[in-house]
């Protein structure tokens, strides 16, 4: 049973649109991710948070923009969508170093 | 930073055959290897992990084998079925870097009946 949950899990919007994909875990987990995956099927990091207020940039640069007000909340938002946005989102999160991550189902986005 | 390699970025295999992928890293300080299974329109899902104080760690049709000194791990699937066909990625830890992992480029598994 899936304790991360990622909402919606299809999303097609017009270009310009401000849009939010949220990622909620209900295991306490301090650390939480942001990957975005290609067609190709490689996983890029594109921001992560070690616990509430602390968020960092990933290793892919990303328009995009994520808040951690909650430790069980790590929302992602695009103030202004673009087709190159076009992707599937996944969001993960871990019970600390060494430790395995729990992904969510991911978002994909499709901006037309 | 860590550098993962993954091989082969496609296998097919019978039913019934065994499956075998592997990973290379780079950082010799990493001490700890997941890997992960994608099924079509879902996120990846931990299958096996292994620590760097073991060498092998087996969970029914599926195992683990780290050879610390070449810097390799890998995936072993004996008695392949249809439902494992999927995606598998090998990761290893950044270190350094908290507790972000460095994913491989990912393998296609297809189990043919």
């Amino acid at each position: 049973e899936a304790d991360i949950y990622q909402t919606p899990r299809y999303l097609v919007i017009g270009t310009g649109k401000k849009i939010t994909l949220e990622c909620s875990q209900t295991m306490g987990h301090d650390k939480m991710y942001w990957y975005q995956q290609d067609p190709g099927m490689e996983l890029h990091l594109i921001h992560y948070s070690y616990g509430v207020n602390s968020t960092e940039k990933g290793d892919l640069s990303s328009e995009s923009t994520v808040s951690r007000i909650r430790t069980e909340h790590f929302p992602l938002t695009l103030e202004s969508a673009r087709p190159s946005h076009t992707s599937q989102y996944l969001c993960a999160s871990s019970a600390g170093f060494n430790y395995g991550y729990t992904f969510g189902s991911g978002t994909r986005l499709t901006v037309v | 930073g860590e550098n993962v390699e993954q091989h082969p970025s496609t296998l097919s295999v019978q039913e019934g055959d065994s499956a075998v992928i592997k990973c290379t890293y780079s950082d010799s300080a990493s001490n700890y290897f997941p890997w992960y299974k994608q099924e079509l329109g879902k996120g990846p899902q931990l299958i096996i992990d292994i620590r760097s104080n073991v060498g092998e760690k087996k969970d029914q049709r599926i195992a683990v084998t780290l050879n610390k000194t070449a810097k390799h791990f890998s995936l072993h699937i004996t008695e392949t079925q249809p439902e494992d066909s999927a995606v598998y990625f090998c990761a290893a830890p950044l270190t350094g870097g908290g507790n972000k992992l460095t994913f491989g480029t990912g393998t296609q598994l297809k189990v043919e009946l």
